[in-house]
């Protein structure tokens, strides 16, 4: 059974520009959720998707955002890149929502210069 | 909302107990608390979850108070390759709460 996949692993983005990073869960599970680590703030929780829908948020600006589509894929994006979103974005998936048995991706290295 | 606090690490040496402890304050009726490894460069791994008393794995064991404000992650007879950064996370059951992570223990396992 395949893992949680995210693409792409590395980038690398000018301040201003604009992300997305993609999520593919593990086959069957219908939650997604997504967070930002970073060395100072550790695990941050953005954003879960349960079945299309944004089920919870995280307190990041509204530059953040994501989605979910009907094959439980997730995307989040994040516009107007600032040097502090420079971050280790990770994906998790879970067969249910409302459960701390998730399964994460490898991540998603973003670096903003 | 429950706040998860950790001791930021932890030493130890191959072959012995480590117990890293979590505290959760107001932690909410319906929370789970599930603990998770993470070493460089890979996502956070899944070790054991456990809403009351006692839960126990081929990995570790789970220790939970009555009062349920803190948690207990029990790693037996440690080897090298547990050397990494552990993490507990406190999970809702109720539309509306925020999943969140402790700041994490990093555990250093020496010969």
């Amino acid at each position: 059974k395949a893992g949680v996949t995210q693409t792409p692993r590395y980038l690398i983005k000018t301040r201003g520009q604009q992300v997305t990073l993609s999520c593919s869960p593990i086959s069957g599970h219908r939650s997604v959720s997504w967070y930002q680590q970073t060395p100072g703030q550790g695990l941050q929780f953005l954003f879960e998707y349960f079945s299309e829908t944004q089920r919870n948020k995280g307190n990041f600006p509204g530059r953040f955002s994501g989605r979910q589509f009907s094959n439980s894929r997730s995307e989040m994006n994040v516009s107007t890149l600032e040097l502090g979103d420079s971050a280790l974005y990770l994906c998790a998936s879970s067969a249910s929502a409302n459960t701390g048995e998730l399964f994460f991706g490898e991540g998603s290295r973003l670096t903003v210069l | 909302l429950a706040k998860t606090t950790q001791p930021i690490s932890m030493d130890s040496y191959e072959g012995q107990e480590v117990n890293i402890t979590c505290s959760h304050n107001n932690i909410a009726t319906n929370d789970y608390i599930t603990w998770y490894q993470q070493f460089p460069s890979q996502g956070p791994r899944f070790i054991i979850q456990g809403y009351k008393t006692k839960v126990t794995n081929e990995v570790a064991s789970l220790f939970i108070p009555a009062d349920r404000k803190s948690s207990t992650l029990s790693l037996p007879r440690v080897s090298l390759s547990d050397t990494a950064v552990y993490y507990c996370l406190v999970a809702v059951r109720n539309a509306g709460n925020m999943l969140t992570f402790g700041g994490g223990t990093r555990l250093m396992v020496k010969p």
